[in-house]
This record gives C-alpha cells, structure tokens and sequence, in this order.
C-alpha cells in the first residue's frame, strides 16, 4: 500500500462546481496532516491543515478521519485561478524533523 | 511574508561532475530540509537536519549526497558526483514547529547532462 495514496485525477470541472479530493494514508502513527497546492513547475504551498475536528478557510474545508486514514479536502464555487495539482501531505511522526510524505498529487482544471 | 530563498534557479551540468544547491532558509526556523521532484513525479523526502545534524535520510540520501549549514544562514546540499537520474527539481524547505506547515523554497532545476 503506498504511503499516501490519492485520487488519480485529473478533474475537469467548469467554474463555480464543487470538487471533492479524497486521500489515504498508510501510517497510523502519523501527526499532522496538510493539503498544499502546486501549480506546473512551482514549489509546492501550503493550503491548509487538517484537524481531526475538521477545518474550513473559506471555500475550502479539510476533513480527517484518523479511524480510517482518510483525508479529503471540498473546493465549493471553483474559481480559474483554482486549477493546480492538489498533494496531500502527511507529517511521518513524533520525532523532530519529521519528514513529509506526499501523495502523487490530484490534478485540478477549472473551466469557464 | 518570509521565505525560503534558493540558488541558482537552474543548473545544468555534465555527468561526474560535483554540484552544491544552496538554501537561506527562514531565519527563526529550527528544522531544514531537501526534497526532490523528478518531474511528472511526486514530491520525494531527501534529508532533515536540525541542531547542526542529520535527524532522518532517505534511501535516496545515498553517499553521494551531503548537507551542510556552514553558516548562520545557508543551508547546502552538495551532489558529489551527478548522475542522469540526478536530474529533477530541488526544493528546500524550513520549519519553525514539526506541527505546522513546513515553507518550500521555489526551487532549483538541476539538469545532468
């Protein structure tokens, strides 16, 4: 099972959709959970962090499972300047430095 | 806001030959590493370093590979000897807490030719 493992995309969408990524992870132990945003050939950003009670930074909202190692992240009204690679990232566990493992990424296309 | 800065933004050299990535990550940050991205690939951990040390490696961080923060400031990946596999994207990223989101550098594009 891959380390972390998402949708395979890609998802064309036309403006104002809702699209919905979804993530699993292999590890139990791990700690901290992100999605960050990659447009073509850029650093990866960070998006936000995932909470377990679930998070909302405006159009966008984060939820986790750590039951089933599940992670998702909802885009309502998706705007053009959306379109990226979405990575869902996850913290290894507790020890300092801890690295991050990254999903293969889902692709996003929004339309007019 | 503050940023990771990384030199050069491309680098294109020959096979054999030694190549040093540099890095200023975020000056209150404690923790600093390298990651690489072969391009249509995903984002791969290379290294972590903190107090002046290696704290974890990957199976990619092989002898070839080297860290160093010679300074109070820079932060150094050197490639002793490139390969064409070596070719990918670079990036250096800077932490303050292992909980939050760590802050990439906008990368260098190493070409091994």
């Amino acid at each position: 099972r891959k380390e972390v493992e998402q949708d395979p995309g890609p998802f064309n969408v036309p403006e104002g959709a809702t699209v919905a990524f979804n993530c699993t992870y292999s590890n139990s132990a791990s700690q901290s959970f992100f999605w960050y945003r990659q447009d073509c050939r850029k650093e990866p950003k960070l998006l936000m962090s995932v909470y377990s009670s679930g998070n909302e930074d405006g159009r966008f909202t984060a939820q986790l499972n750590r039951a089933s190692q599940y992670i998702s992240l909802l885009i309502r009204d998706s705007k053009l300047s959306d379109s990226a690679t979405y990575l869902c990232v996850v913290n290894s566990g507790g020890n300092q430095g801890g690295k991050l493992i990254f999903g293969q990424g889902t692709e996003l296309s929004v339309k007019p | 806001e503050p940023e990771v800065t990384q030199t050069p933004s491309h680098q294109v050299t020959q096979m054999g030959q030694e190549v040093i990535l540099r890095c200023v990550p975020i000056s209150n940050h404690l923790y600093f590493y390298w990651y690489r991205q072969i391009l249509g690939q995903k984002v791969e951990f290379l290294v972590s370093f903190y107090n002046n040390e290696i704290s974890e490696k990957s199976e990619i961080f092989d002898d070839q590979f080297s860290v160093e923060r010679p300074d109070g400031s820079n932060f150094t990946l050197k490639i002793r000897s490139t390969k064409l596999e070596d070719s990918a994207m670079y990036f250096c990223a800077s932490s303050g807490q292992q909980t939050r989101g760590y802050t990439f550098g906008s990368g260098t594009r190493l070409t091994v030719v």
